[in-house]
């Protein structure tokens, strides 16, 4: 089973701290993404990856940044959070069947 | 371009009543692949099935089914005798082939009562 984790469930963070969010995926995928989902917007892509240390912005990459430094590991940054990015984050992988393997989500609160 | 439409965002049922959930799509290609997931109220989205735009065969999984018209662009999903725990937020969405970023609707949000 593919198997997509991120490294917390839930975070309370303040505004103007820098903050990590982890996502590691174990089936070798080229590609991994990072999606935040808010009430009546759906998920919106933040940015993807489809190889190490390559990126590409997704459609709301502003505050963001992202890490790619091993195949397995995406990181995503938000350099100085603020409260508009209070949100549920989600990371995802994809196979080669274009099906997309979700993590559990990061619920993040700024405060 | 590909664009996902589920119009209904909310949508509630008694247990045991059927409900269809409505996605339109659009694409100017021809090779494409069609989703649903699933989002539990724990958050973690769950694969329920892919077509690819070569095969517009209905498909039954149980009490789920799908209906897929290209001649409409649209994938619809009907959940029969509904179920609390069908009670989720679904998505749809689609990919062109040989690109990787899916387009999602906003999702259908279901309620099922007891």
């Amino acid at each position: 089973d593919v198997k997509v984790t991120q490294s917390s469930r839930y975070l309370v963070k303040r505004t103007g701290e820098k903050v990590f969010l982890e996502c590691v995926q174990d089936m070798d995928h080229e590609n991994m993404f990072w999606y935040r989902q808010d009430p009546g917007l759906g998920l919106r892509l933040i940015y993807f990856s489809y190889d190490v240390k390559m990126k590409e912005k997704g459609d709301i990459p502003e505050g963001y940044s992202v890490s790619r430094e091993k195949k397995e590991r995406f990181s995503l940054i938000l350099e100085s959070a603020s409260t508009n990015q209070t949100s549920m984050y989600l990371c995802a992988s994809i196979g080669g069947n274009y099906e997309q393997y979700f993590g559990p989500g990061t619920r993040l609160t700024v405060t | 371009a590909q664009k996902v439409t589920q119009a209904q965002t909310e949508i509630s049922v008694v247990e045991k009543e059927d409900v269809t959930l409505d996605c339109v799509y659009e694409t100017r290609d021809t090779t494409y692949y069609l989703f649903w997931y699933k989002q539990p109220p724990s958050g973690e989205l769950v694969f329920l099935i892919r077509r690819n735009s070569f095969d517009e065969q209905n498909e039954i999984s149980g009490r789920y089914s799908w209906n897929f018209q290209k001649s409409t662009s649209s994938f619809n999903f009907t959940i029969t005798a509904s179920q609390v725990v069908d009670s989720a937020v679904y998505f749809c969405a689609l990919v062109n082939y040989g690109n990787n970023r899916l387009a999602f609707g906003k999702g259908n949000q279901v309620v099922v009562i007891p």
